[in-house]
Order: structure tokens, then C-alpha cells, then sequence
């Protein structure tokens, strides 16, 4: 069975700072790869996907990840945080041609300091 | 934007009692999904469901679950004889396609407290 890891589950950053939150997955097939993000209140909402090609993709927000297929990876980045980035980050795999089961990470809070 | 919306937010319930979460998805979407999350623990897949009928289901999802899609709206996640351990939240989602999008749309959840 497939398993997420999220290493973080919490990072405390100051307004500025970059971010690195960091994804492995274990499957050794196909997959797509998610990152999620939940504000304090809200719902689950889509920050950026990687289905396949580049395997550096740009979200929302000026948030990008990395698929380093070597490393079962895909850490998510943010050169410069701002207060509004805190929130809940989930990621989140599913096997390729496999439907929308996601298997979710344990997520990470981060919380920006103004 | 449209949206997801579930009722309740919160639940109380004796364990033992049934239980229905309600979840409105988005009105163009055709694929429609319950998650869950313990506390404390990483979000679940349950269940998947499409055309009426579920389309996967994880092994969580057993015999005291069952989702129906009663009218045109609604989509029910209905929990039979409720134990302990089924406190949670609920997480309703909808997606346009099925296959490998990853783009669900979820709603704010269900707390579902069972005592």
C-alpha cells in the first residue's frame, strides 16, 4: 500500500523567510502528486498537481514543488512567506490511472510570524 | 466560487445511534467523495462514488457505512450503528472528472463526536 510522510508537522517561520516542506511518498509506480492547503477555518483547497512533464510545477500563491522521482519526493517551496501563508499543508499522492483515492500525508502547520 | 457545503458542522451522538452527514456538492460536478479525518491521525479515504453507484471504497468503509445520492443535490454518508472510534471529521469533496485530476473540491467538514 502506498504511505505519505511529511517529516514537519510543525515549522514556525518569521515574515520573509523561505519555506521548504518536505513530501516522500512510498509506490513504486505511477503517480500524481498533490499538495494541499487548509486556512485556519476553511476548507481543503488545491495549491499546486504533478501529473507528469516538468517536473518543477508553479501553484498558487508563488508556491512551487518538486518531483525528484529518484527520491520519492515532492517538497513543497516558497522563496519568501508571508503572515496570510499560515494555514495546514497536506500532500497527497495517488497512483496513476487510479481514480481520485488520494492517500494524504500527515500535514504540517506552518506558522508565519508577522 | 462555488462551493462545497456539509450539515452538520458538528454532531453529537450516543454510540450505537445512526448517523447522516449531508454534503451539497458543486452542481456541474459528477464525482463525489467522503474522507475522513481522526484526530490527531492523517485524512482517509472512504469512499467514491459516481453514476450512483460507489466506484471505490477503502477497507474503512464497510458494512456499517452506506452513501446515497437521494435527489439532484444531496450526497449522504450515513453511519449505521455509530462507535467510539468513528469520531472524526468528515470531509465531503465533488471533482468535474474521475480520473487523475486530483482537483476535488472539499467542504469544511463534519465533526462527528460520538460518546
Amino acid at each position: 500500500a502506498q504511505s505519505v510522510s511529511q517529516h514537519n508537522h510543525h515549522v514556525i517561520l518569521s515574515e520573509a523567510a523561505s519555506l521548504e516542506l518536505g513530501c516522500n511518498y512510498s509506490y513504486g509506480g505511477t503517480v500524481n502528486l498533490f499538495w494541499y492547503v487548509q486556512y485556519p477555518g476553511q476548507h481543503l483547497q488545491l495549491l499546486l498537481k504533478y501529473f507528469s512533464g516538468d517536473p518543477l510545477v508553479k501553484g498558487i500563491k508563488g508556491f512551487e514543488a518538486e518531483f525528484i522521482k529518484s527520491k520519492f519526493s515532492f517538497n513543497l517551496r516558497k522563496p519568501s512567506v508571508q503572515w496570510s501563508d499560515t494555514a495546514e499543508y497536506f500532500c497527497a499522492v495517488n497512483k496513476g490511472n487510479a481514480g481520485n483515492m488520494l492517500t494524504f500525508g500527515g500535514g504540517t502547520r506552518l506558522m508565519v510570524k508577522p | 466560487e462555488p462551493e462545497v457545503t456539509q450539515t452538520p458542522s458538528h454532531q453529537v451522538t450516543q454510540m450505537g445511534q445512526e448517523v447522516i452527514l449531508r454534503c451539497v456538492p458543486i452542481s456541474n460536478h459528477l464525482y463525489f467523495y467522503w474522507y475522513r479525518q481522526i484526530l490527531g491521525q492523517k485524512v482517509e479515504f472512504l469512499v467514491s462514488f459516481y453514476n450512483n453507484e460507489i466506484s471505490e471504497k477503502s477497507e474503512i468503509f464497510d458494512d456499517q457505512f452506506s452513501v446515497e445520492r437521494p435527489d439532484g443535490s444531496n450526497f449522504t454518508l450515513k453511519i449505521r450503528s455509530t462507535k467510539l472510534e468513528d469520531s472524526a471529521m468528515y470531509f465531503c469533496a465533488s471533482s468535474v472528472s474521475g480520473y487523475n485530476t486530483g482537483e476535488l473540491f472539499f467542504g469544511e467538514g463534519s465533526r462527528l463526536t460520538v460518546l
